[in-house]
């Protein structure tokens, strides 16, 4: 069956460091991978679309990588700030836009 | 900057009643979501709406659950029979190739 995982439930990272959180998924071919960054008690908010033939894309201080062979996605906040603490989500479209499946999430606290 | 907006922000309902969840999508947007999260819980897809009409639902989308857009603005959730398990927060979003998510209703069955 198709799953999604992501590195781990919980990250702490110093402020200006930056952060790395892993997504990896199993039995699954993804058209587009894209990450969010959900605070608690709101609805996710879309930080960036990475596509299939991709290989890296970026965001002022956000890059995500794509490498379809290792079926895996890294997001990398670069000079991390405090207030980028939130959960991150990664989610899996398998079918141009019809459905999306969401990872577990990485709580990512960046500490002063 | 255009947003997604649901109403109401917290619904209370007694187990075995209907409720109608609603939302007004981005309008020139391609698809439009329902998802729902579970406290604690990762988000889960429950249908696509594409050109009027279901696009594709989940094994959660059970016949207790219906989507309308009935009158070309809003996109409205229903489900006919509550039961406990569907305490949950329930978000609607459109996509474009960027996926908006509205601010999400939180749903508690008693």
């Amino acid at each position: 069956s198709q799953k999604i995982e992501q590195n781990s439930e919980a990250l702490n990272i110093q402020e200006g460091k930056t952060a790395t959180l892993t997504c990896n998924y199993t039995n699954y071919s993804p058209a587009y991978l894209q990450w969010y960054r959900q605070d608690p008690g709101r609805g996710p908010v879309f930080l960036l679309l990475i596509r299939e033939n991709e290989k890296e894309k970026r965001k002022e201080r956000l890059k995500v990588t794509f490498d379809t062979t290792l079926k895996q996605s890294l997001f990398h906040i670069t000079a991390s700030q405090p207030a980028d603490s939130a959960t991150y989500l990664c989610a899996l479209d398998g079918n141009y836009g019809q459905n999306f499946v969401f990872g577990p999430g990485t709580r990512l606290s960046v500490l002063p | 900057e255009p947003e997604v907006t649901q109403t109401p922000s917290h619904q209370v309902t007694q187990m075995g009643q209907e409720v109608i969840l609603r939302c007004v999508p981005i309008s020139n947007h391609l698809y439009f979501y329902w998802y729902r999260q579970i406290l604690g819980q990762k988000v889960e897809f429950l249908v696509s709406f594409y050109n009027n009409e279901i696009s594709e639902k989940s094994e959660i989308f059970d016949d207790q659950f219906s989507v309308e857009r009935p009158d070309g603005s809003n996109f409205t959730l229903k489900i006919r029979s509550t039961k406990l398990e569907d305490s949950a927060m329930y978000f609607c979003a459109s996509w474009s190739y960027e996926q908006y998510f509205g601010p999400g209703t939180r749903l508690t069955v008693t």
